[in-house]
């Protein structure tokens, strides 16, 4: 069955950078995007960006943009994002997920927390 | 990119029909057949509901449907049920090939 099995939670301070994984399992990792969603305590879901796990190209949410890289490894089917200059406004449940259609499956959520 | 606009709250009585409404513009909603819902509980992932405006996964309750029209799309429970009482996003491709989710749907079964 497909699975996204996310690191584990991080606690940073303000102005440094995190990132988290995401392994794909269960389906050809290179046949869909992933996409990186994150939800802050008692918020909306947020749309961050996402990688074409093919060919590496990647577009990002304009207020994201110079501060997130997402990667992607085939050869683990695992894709990475990484968040910089973090502030406490970016304390969060990093979610990656496949969003495409009925093939529409999630990690089970990676919570970063930004805290001096 | 602004979130689609959702009520903050809805409620309905077990048995009864609540819809949910999500708005957006002709950038994303208006211009693709690509509006998803997820249900989501206290501290767990969303799930899938609807995709592709009106298609359900293998697996979801035929209770839940979606419909577009124009800008706006839908989302109806029928026959509501105490385990439907969960936070609802609705979602949509945009022409910027990005997603956007609305800013979510609480929904109370009385």
């Amino acid at each position: 069955q497909v699975q996204l099995v996310q690191s584990g939670a991080e606690v940073k301070k303000p102005g440094a950078s995190v990132k988290v994984s995401c392994k794909a399992s269960g389906y050809t990792f290179t046949t869909y995007a992933m996409h990186w969603v994150r939800q802050a305590p008692g918020q909306r879901l947020e749309w961050m960006g996402w990688i074409n796990a093919d060919n590496g190209n990647t577009r990002f949410l304009q207020k994201f943009q110079g501060r997130v890289t997402i990667t992607r490894d085939t050869s683990a089917s695992t894709a990475y994002m990484e968040l910089s200059s973090l502030r406490s406004e970016d304390t969060a449940v990093y979610y990656c997920a496949t969003l495409r259609g009925f093939f529409n499956y999630w990690g089970q959520g990676t919570l970063v927390i930004v805290s001096s | 990119q602004s979130a689609l606009t959702q009520p903050a709250s809805v409620s309905g009585s077990p048995g009864q029909s609540i819809t949910i409404s999500c708005t957006g513009t002709s950038s994303d909603i208006g211009g693709y057949n690509y509006v998803s819902w997820y249900q989501q509980h206290p501290g767990k992932a969303p799930k899938l509901m609807i995709y592709d405006v009106s298609n359900r996964p293998s697996g979801v309750s035929n209770r839940f449907s979606g419909s577009k029209s124009g800008n706006t799309a839908s989302l109806t429970i029928s026959g509501l049920q105490a385990e439907d009482e969960a936070d609802y996003y609705c979602s949509s491709y945009t022409s910027s090939s990005t997603v956007v989710f609305g800013g979510g749907t609480k929904l109370t079964v009385l």
